[in-house]
């Protein structure tokens, strides 16, 4: 596609409610990363993938806290049991290579309210 | 751990002025730093980067400079215009493994008409 493309734009969810966030990166984009915006604040990193290999997940903030990406290329973070803290800006960003040529295009992102 | 702070957190300006947003990082070992501009609901978007080994860049009226020594980087922006009013963040890239980005805590800047 042109872009990265993320759905949905808007999410509510209850408290304790699981929840999906889907990615669609730029077409032959090898890197893909998930970050998370608090209002206010800078993104954080939560995971990035190579292809489909998860090789770093060291910023999802709990083990309710799942992202896969079985083909390499539409991605998915999956919240379980959300819970207030949780509400933020998903951001997911793509890049064509690992290597410092690359810059990142991202995503307008998932708006999480958790209520 | 890896950190990125900036400053100012606001900054207002009256339009034609110069606005300068400040950053440093503390990962000696970061070689690569973007920033991006983020308008109110939408998406960051990159407006500049620059590489360790510049000390510095310019894109008309947007320039970065970069002390290595001092683990700092500077954007610039001359002659500003009401539509550079957005939240600006500069980032730090990792060099071990994933190259993920440390970002700051943002700058709010608004082009006063």
């Amino acid at each position: 596609g042109a872009g990265v493309s993320q759905s949905p734009r808007y999410k509510v969810a209850k408290r304790g409610q699981d929840v999906a966030l889907r990615c669609d990166p730029i077409s032959g984009h090898v890197s893909l990363f998930w970050y998370q915006q608090a209002l206010g604040q800078g993104p954080e990193f939560l995971t990035y993938f190579q292809n489909e290999a998860q090789l770093d997940k060291s910023g999802l903030p709990s083990d309710r806290f799942f992202a896969e990406r079985p083909e390499g290329s539409v991605s998915t973070l999956k919240i379980q049991r959300t819970q207030q803290e949780d509400s933020a800006v998903y951001l997911c960003a793509s890049s064509s290579g690992a290597q410092l040529n690359y810059g990142y295009t991202f995503g307008s992102g998932t708006r999480l309210t958790v209520v | 751990g890896e950190n990125v702070e900036q400053h100012p957190s606001t900054l207002s300006v009256q339009e034609g002025d110069s606005a300068v947003i400040k950053c440093t990082y503390s990962d000696s070992a970061s070689n690569y730093f973007p920033w991006y501009k983020q308008e109110l609901g939408k998406r960051p978007q990159l407006i500049i980067d620059i590489r360790s080994n510049v000390g510095e860049k310019k894109d008309q009226r947007i320039a970065v400079t970069l002390n290595k020594t001092a683990k700092h980087f500077s954007l610039h922006i001359t002659e500003t215009q009401p539509e550079d009013s957005a939240v600006y963040f500069c980032a730090a890239r990792t060099t071990s493994g994933t190259y993920k980005y440390i970002f700051g805590t943002g700058t709010r800047l608004k082009v006063l008409a």
